[in-house]
């Protein structure tokens, strides 16, 4: 089946870190993603990885894969409020990025003084 | 990354009517992708846009119903036909960019009344 599932909603202290998890169903995954959707925004891509990856680091993100799991991770370090958003995950199969991409239901991001 | 705009970036709409969307990107990129996105849901793709042939369109979207213009490889239309309160969404095109990973346009919020 196609099913990327990630709980939706997430409340962290602002300077903590924040960890958004997802889960998918399909081992033939190439290339999975973190997209963000602020309100009454379009999607920006945040970060990708490789299924060939376990790790990628950029700046204050960091995305983890277990693919025996299949289960994926972004972690925000020191949260600030315009992290304020809905984080979606998202998978793609074959060999490029043109494949067709099954996103999550998003995960709401909110953050407390 | 590619820069996409969109026209509108919102509509509000009689039942029955048909709105076409525009989706304009800045360099030419061989795939353009119609997502939509139901209030308060994740995305879900419409329709792969060909540039030269007709759109693939994925399992419960057709073309009488979202019809797929792509006359060139910067630009595409799609058009919501004869529509009804459940059409209401955001629509978004998206195009594989210079990376090999989809980057998305602001998108259109369309409301039927």
């Amino acid at each position: 089946g196609e099913d990327v599932e990630q709980s939706l909603f997430l409340s962290v202290r602002e300077g903590d870190s924040s960890v958004i998890n997802c889960t998918y169903t399909d081992s033939s995954s190439t290339y999975l993603y973190w997209y963000k959707q602020e309100p009454g925004a379009g999607l920006q891509l945040l970060t990708y990885i490789f299924s060939n990856m376990d790790m990628k680091q950029d700046q204050r993100l960091t995305v983890l894969l277990n693919k025996k799991d299949k289960h994926l991770s972004l972690r925000i370090a020191d949260t600030q409020t315009g992290d304020s958003a809905i984080y979606f995950c998202a998978e793609s199969r074959g060999y490029s990025s043109a494949s067709k991409i099954i996103f999550g239901s998003g995960t709401r991001l909110s953050i407390r003084p | 990354s590619a820069v996409i705009s969109q026209k509108p970036s919102r509509d509000i709409c009689q039942r029955g009517t048909s709105l076409t969307i525009q989706c304009q990107v800045d360099s030419q990129v061989t795939m353009m992708f119609w997502y939509r996105q139901q209030p308060g849901q994740s995305l879900t793709l419409i329709a792969t846009a060909n540039q030269g042939s007709e759109a693939t369109y994925e399992s419960g979207f057709v073309i009488d119903k979202f019809p797929i213009s792509r006359p060139n490889l910067t630009f595409s239309t799609l058009t919501v036909s004869n529509m009804s309160p459940e059409d209401s969404s955001i629509y978004l095109c998206s195009v594989v960019g210079g990376t090999d990973t989809q980057y998305f346009g602001p998108g259109t919020r369309l409301t039927v009344l």
